[in-house]
């Protein structure tokens, strides 16, 4: 099956500075690829759509000048936490789908377990 | 998108069939039914999806019932690497619409 990469699988930043995260479709190419962020012991929320070279769509109440995306290839899409603080500490997953192969389902990555001191 | 409602959690034994129940009563037509599963500090993993006819793939069948307004995810042998949270999620098929979990059945598989 279709392989979504992330790095870093975990991260550990001060309060304040800049973290990028990296989402990479290895095998296929991603038209769209998706963020999610997931608080302990609860379910996934989806935090914006990435659309490869245009702007991301934020879902209602996603800061989108704190999360910056950037897609700016086929397979690979980046979530910067700008001047992150310890609430921004989170799991994050990105997803995407294999536009060629003519399915629906959408393919997750491993995550990123960013926390913020 | 409808929202679906699962129970909060299940239990099942080693070997035997884990029915996992999904109530979607406001589904669309164009609406398909998607299962996931997500294991402890993992990303969540593609089970099986389907629009109104029964699936089944190496994993797991589908049972939609006649109305589309519920369905269940079988999974036949339950083992202990079963054990996940596993959402139920109705979404209309196409490349950029968005998946949104709810809150997930959490399965415990017990020897």
């Amino acid at each position: 099956g279709a392989v979504v990469s992330q790095h870093p699988s975990r991260v550990i930043c001060k309060s304040g500075t800049s973290v990028k995260i990296e989402c990479r479709s290895l095998d296929f190419q991603a038209t769209t690829m998706f963020w999610y962020r997931q608080f302990p012991k609860q379910s996934l929320m989806l935090m914006a759509t990435s659309n490869e070279g245009s702007k991301a769509t934020y879902e209602q109440g996603v800061e989108k000048d704190k999360f910056l995306i950037n897609h700016a290839s086929l397979t690979l899409s980046t979530l910067t936490v700008t001047s992150a603080h310890p609430e921004d500490s989170s799991f994050y997953i990105c997803s995407a789908r294999d536009y060629g192969a003519g399915y629906n389902e959408q393919f997750f990555g491993p995550g990123t377990r960013l926390t913020v001191l | 998108d409808a929202k679906t409602t699962q129970p909060p959690s299940m239990d099942c034994a080693e070997g035997r069939a884990a029915n996992l129940p999904c109530n979607h009563s406001t589904i669309s037509g164009n609406e398909y039914v998607y299962w996931y599963r997500q294991i402890h500090s993992q990303g969540p993993q593609y089970i099986i999806h389907g629009l109104k006819n029964n699936e089944t793939n190496e994993m797991a069948s589908l049972i939609i019932t006649e109305d589309r307004k519920s369905s269940t995810l079988i999974l036949p042998h339950a083992t202990l690497r079963d054990t996940a949270v596993y959402y139920c999620i109705v979404r209309v098929g196409g490349t950029g619409n968005q998946f949104y979990f709810g809150t997930g059945t959490s399965l415990t598989v017990i020897p």
